[in-house]
């Protein structure tokens, strides 16, 4: 079974502060994880993937996320944050045998301040 | 650029109705999914497809159907509606991901919010 938990609802951050938007996963084999980011009234898009390799990986609108095997954890970051950033984010992840579909967390909204 | 669409935006259903709600996709890909999107949830699977006429059951299966007669479309039915169907479905669609695209990200479509009275 694979698993997915954001453990903040909420994260408040002022604008041009460094945010972070906490996952950790659960994976029988190796972990594909995957960042998504919903604006209202939209479906989601994507913003960043883990297959392998460098633990840092870097995505669109400047966000990346460092996977931590140890702490099985896919933690999102941007240096400083946008208005424009506010958004809900999904963690997501699958594992690299048998079933093809993501499975996603409950979610974080960004809210950042002016 | 790829696009995925979902025929409708807003929909308001009646308890015991059957409800169809469609999806196309215009990239060839080969597997379409379901989601439904709950506050405090997240995305619940409901039903994948990876070929057509193929279908896979999902996390949340109960009350749903699908068909996937063709490669682009991928359509979802509630049997009879009921009022704890009230959410919003996303469908989504993406490469294979057992040849090789193993990396591929689902792209979304805008989702139909149901409302089941």
């Amino acid at each position: 079974a694979q698993s997915v938990a954001q453990p903040e609802d909420q994260v408040n951050v002022a604008e041009g502060n460094p945010l972070t938007v906490k996952c950790t996963y659960s994976v029988s084999g190796n972990p594909y994880l995957f960042w998504y980011v919903q604006y209202p009234n939209r479906g989601l898009q994507f913003l960043l993937k883990y297959i392998t390799g460098d633990n840092l990986v870097k995505g669109s609108y400047g966000f990346e996320a460092e996977f931590n095997k140890s702490q099985t954890s896919f933690h999102l970051k941007k240096p400083s944050a946008l208005v424009s950033d506010s958004a809900l984010y999904f963690c997501a992840v699958r594992d690299n045998t048998g079933r093809r579909a993501l499975t996603f967390g409950s979610g974080t909204r960004l809210q950042v301040q002016p | 650029d790829v696009k995925v669409t979902q025929s409708s935006r807003y929909l308001v259903k009646r308890t015991g109705e059957k409800v169809f709600l469609e999806c196309v996709q215009d990239m060839d890909h080969e597997n379409m999914f379901w989601y439904r999107q709950d506050p405090g949830l997240g995305l619940r699977l409901i039903y994948f497809s990876y070929d057509v006429k193929m279908k896979e059951k999902g996390d949340i299966p109960e009350g749903y159907s699908v068909s996937r007669e063709k490669k682009e479309r991928f359509s979802l039915i509630l049997e009879s509606a009921s009022t704890n169907q009230t959410s919003m479905y996303l469908c989504a669609s993406s490469l294979d991901l057992m040849q090789g695209a193993a990396n591929s990200p689902l792209h979304f479509g805008n989702g139909t919010r149901l409302t089941v009275t």
